[in-house]
């Protein structure tokens, strides 16, 4: 089956401990990225990957990194996390990167709280 | 910087009646206009979208309608059903980043 999968599905942690979100896709898609969905403020792009070891910064890049070794996969990285990072995440992908775009296939999201 | 804006953010219809969404975008490079629909505690997953060198697209009861020269695109759900009932975003792309907007909550009325 075609899909986007992120894990873990939930996510409770502590101010300043390192923690990965994992993505992986299995569709072979060009296009990957990170979005954070907060109440009132929709999805907002974190990072986004145009092709393997290609990555760039969405709208709300600070306190989180990424990074494209392999195709399949897009690991959300927070090296120090805060409670303002607490949030829904979404891992998406979709089989062009460039002008014209294509759908963005969604993972299951990952609901992080950082206390 | 680059931005979305999405109206309205709650809109109520009785079942049968049609229901509009508003958005408009600033950035004139955008090329690519996707909508979603994300029930509760789902995933946002993808209705109808449209291209910049297109005016209009239908599919079934949804159709999305863009005016390039002022920036802003629509989607039109005719003879709604309480199915409908969800949250539904417009996003606009460039050349590789994708801006969101804030959301409609749509409840269609039995």
């Amino acid at each position: 089956e075609a899909q986007v999968t992120q894990n873990p599905r939930y996510l409770i942690t502590v101010t300043g401990k390192k923690l990965t979100v994992t993505c992986s896709q299995n569709m072979n898609h060009e296009y990957m990225s990170w979005y954070r969905q907060d109440p009132g403020l929709g999805l907002r792009q974190i990072y986004y990957s145009m092709n393997v070891e290609v990555t760039d910064k969405g709208d709300v890049p600070e306190g989180y990194k990424v990074s494209r070794k392999e195709k399949r996969n897009f690991p959300l990285i927070l090296e120090s996390p805060s409670p303002n990072q607490t949030s829904l995440y979404f891992c998406a992908s979709s089989l062009v990167s460039g002008t014209g775009g294509s759908p963005l296939h969604f993972g299951n999201g990952t609901r992080l709280t950082v206390t | 910087g680059e931005n979305v804006e999405q109206h309205p953010s709650t809109l109520s219809v009785q079942e049968g009646d049609s229901a509009v969404i508003k958005c408009t975008y600033s950035d004139s490079a955008s090329n690519y206009f996707p909508w979603y629909k994300q029930e509760l505690g789902k995933r946002p997953q993808l209705i109808i979208d449209i291209r910049s060198n297109v005016g209009e697209k239908k599919d079934q009861r949804i159709a999305v309608t863009l005016n390039k020269t002022a920036k802003h695109f629509s989607l039109h759900i005719t003879e709604t059903q309480p199915e409908d009932s969800a949250v539904y975003f417009c996003a606009a792309k460039g050349t590789y980043k994708y801006i969101f907007g804030t959301g409609t909550r749509l409840k269609v009325l039995a």
